[in-house]
C-alpha cells in the first residue's frame, strides 16, 4: 500500500506566479489535511477536506490560498500570486476517517524567488 | 484554545543514554496527544498517541510517553539512545470533539553523539 504521495517534491516560483501542490492520499483514505512548515518552526494546520467538501479552513490565509479535493484525483493546494513569505514546506496528511491516525506525505518544498 | 510547548529546541545525548523530550500542553478539554518524528527532508512519522486509554503509551522504536493530567505534560522517553534516533521530534494535540486538526509544538532536534 503506497503512502501519501505529494508532487512536486520541490517547486521554484517567482513572485507573482501561481503554485499548485498535489496530494494523493493513501488508498482508502478520504480525509486530507494540509499543513505548512515555515523554516525553524513547527507545522501549522491550514485546511481539512473530505471528498468534495472543505470541513475546516480555519488555518488558511484569507487571500491567494485555496484548496480542493475533487471526487476523482488528488487534492490540490493552490497559491496565487506567490510572495517570498510563502516559501515553506507544505505537508499533506491523509486518514481513513474521523479520529483516525493521520499519515503524512514527504512534503513539497516551495521556494519563491 | 489549544497549544503545545516543547521545552528545549535542541537536545544532545550520548549513544546509550536516556532520551527525554519535554512536551506540555494547554487544553480546555481532555485532549488527544501525539508524538511525531521527522527525519531530514522527509514527512512526519507517528511515534505514538494518547487517546484517553492507558496513560503510559508505548510507541515504535522503543519510545514511550506518559500522560500526566496534573502536570499537563506528555514527555517522550527512550531508555537508550541510538544514533538512528537523531531527528526532529514534534509533540501535537488535537481535540476529540473537534475537526481532527493537529496543533504542533515548535519541535525538538535530537542529536546523538557516539
Amino acid at each position: 500500500n503506497a503512502g501519501v504521495m505529494q508532487n512536486p517534491r520541490h517547486l521554484v516560483r517567482r513572485r507573482g506566479q501561481e503554485a499548485r501542490l498535489r496530494c494523493s492520499p493513501m488508498k482508502g483514505h478520504s480525509h486530507v489535511y494540509w499543513y505548512r512548515q515555515l523554516p525553524e518552526e513547527g507545522l501549522k494546520f491550514m485546511v481539512y477536506l473530505q471528498k468534495e467538501n472543505i470541513i475546516d479552513e480555519s488555518g488558511m490565509p484569507k487571500e491567494r490560498f485555496s484548496a480542493e479535493f475533487p471526487k476523482e484525483g488528488p487534492s490540490i493546494l493552490r497559491i496565487q500570486q506567490v510572495v517570498r513569505g510563502d516559501s515553506a514546506a507544505y505537508f499533506c496528511a491523509s486518514s481513513p476517517g474521523r479520529k483516525e491516525t493521520q499519515y503524512f506525505g514527504p512534503g513539497t518544498r516551495l521556494l519563491v524567488l | 484554545a489549544q497549544s503545545v510547548t516543547q521545552l528545549g529546541s535542541h537536545v544532545s545525548v550520548s549513544e546509550g543514554a536516556l532520551v527525554l523530550l519535554r512536551c506540555n500542553y494547554s487544553s480546555s478539554v481532555p485532549p488527544y496527544l501525539f508524538w511525531y518524528v521527522q527525519y531530514p527532508n522527509q514527512g512526519l512519522q507517528l511515534l505514538l498517541k494518547y487517546t484517553s486509554a492507558a496513560t503510559l503509551v508505548k510507541g515504535i522504536n522503543g519510545f514511550e510517553a506518559e500522560f500526566k493530567k496534573s502536570e499537563t505534560s506528555f514527555h517522550l522517553t527512550k531508555p537508550s539512545a541510538h544514533m538512528s534516533d537523531a531527528a526532529e521530534y514534534f509533540c501535537a494535540v488535537s481535540i476529540p470533539s473537534g475537526t481532527d486538526k493537529l496543533i504542533f509544538g515548535t519541535g525538538t532536534r535530537l542529536q546523538v553523539f557516539p
